[in-house]
């Protein structure tokens, strides 16, 4: 079965620096998403992004967050001068065209010490 | 309560029992779907529920929508120790962008706990 592939699955890094998160969609899909959780509580949309462009973003997906599609495959998460706050689980989701279920990848572990 | 609310938060059945979880949602939704999640690590899409559907089975999971009540329960028969994880339900409804964007909006979850 396709995978959504995420990496690092781990990432610890120092506040204030910035971190890349990595996703390797569904070939097929078109529809691509980043959700967090922070540990305990529910997990929550940043971002979704189509045809090379970001389609919503919600309110915390402020200007420290971007995203992008560089090379056509990856799909990456970058988070600028990170907080203590940002320490969560980051999910990368894609989708195809049609109505059906996300998948998720096994999402990256982010701790900011 | 918020949009994609599950109850009970936790919930501890013996092996083989049934296992029911209830989600309550506010806004309308093209569908809803349960996930599963161990304990840290990522989410499973168990199933999918469209709006026009009422109720939908895949295995030992049965799922059913009552749009006129905004809620969904998943029931798990004959429960086991593996079953173990928390479950979340989450509402697909396409917000003001029109893009398709589709973005999903998850409960807080049901813990479950099977006892062997």
């Amino acid at each position: 079965e396709p995978e959504v592939t995420q990496t690092p699955s781990h990432q610890v890094t120092q506040m204030g620096q910035e971190v890349i998160l990595r996703c390797v969609p569904i070939s097929n899909h078109l529809y691509f998403y980043w959700y967090r959780q922070i540990l305990g509580q529910k997990v929550e949309f940043l971002v979704s992004f189509y045809n090379n462009e970001i389609s919503e973003k919600s309110e915390i997906f402020d200007d420290q967050f971007s995203v992008e599609r560089p090379d056509g495959s990856n799909f990456t998460l970058k988070i600028r001068s990170t907080k203590l706050e940002d320490s969560a689980m980051y999910f990368c989701a894609t989708r195809d065209r049609g109505l059906n279920g996300y998948t998720f990848g096994s999402g990256t572990r982010l701790t900011v010490v | 309560s918020q949009q994609g609310e599950e109850d009970p938060q936790a919930l501890s059945i013996q092996e083989g029992e049934n296992a029911t979880m209830n989600c309550s949602y506010k806004t309308s939704i093209n569908n809803l779907q349960w996930y599963r999640q161990n304990s840290g690590r990522g989410l499973v899409h168990l199933i999918l529920i469209r709006s026009n559907e009422r109720e939908k089975h895949s295995g030992r999971l049965r799922v059913t929508l009552d749009t006129s009540k905004k809620s969904s329960s998943l029931l798990i028969t004959a429960s086991r120790a593996a079953d173990t994880a928390s479950y979340f339900c989450a509402t697909d409804h396409d917000r003001d962008s029109g893009a398709g964007s589709y973005q999903l909006t998850f409960g807080k979850g049901t813990k479950l706990s099977v006892i062997p």
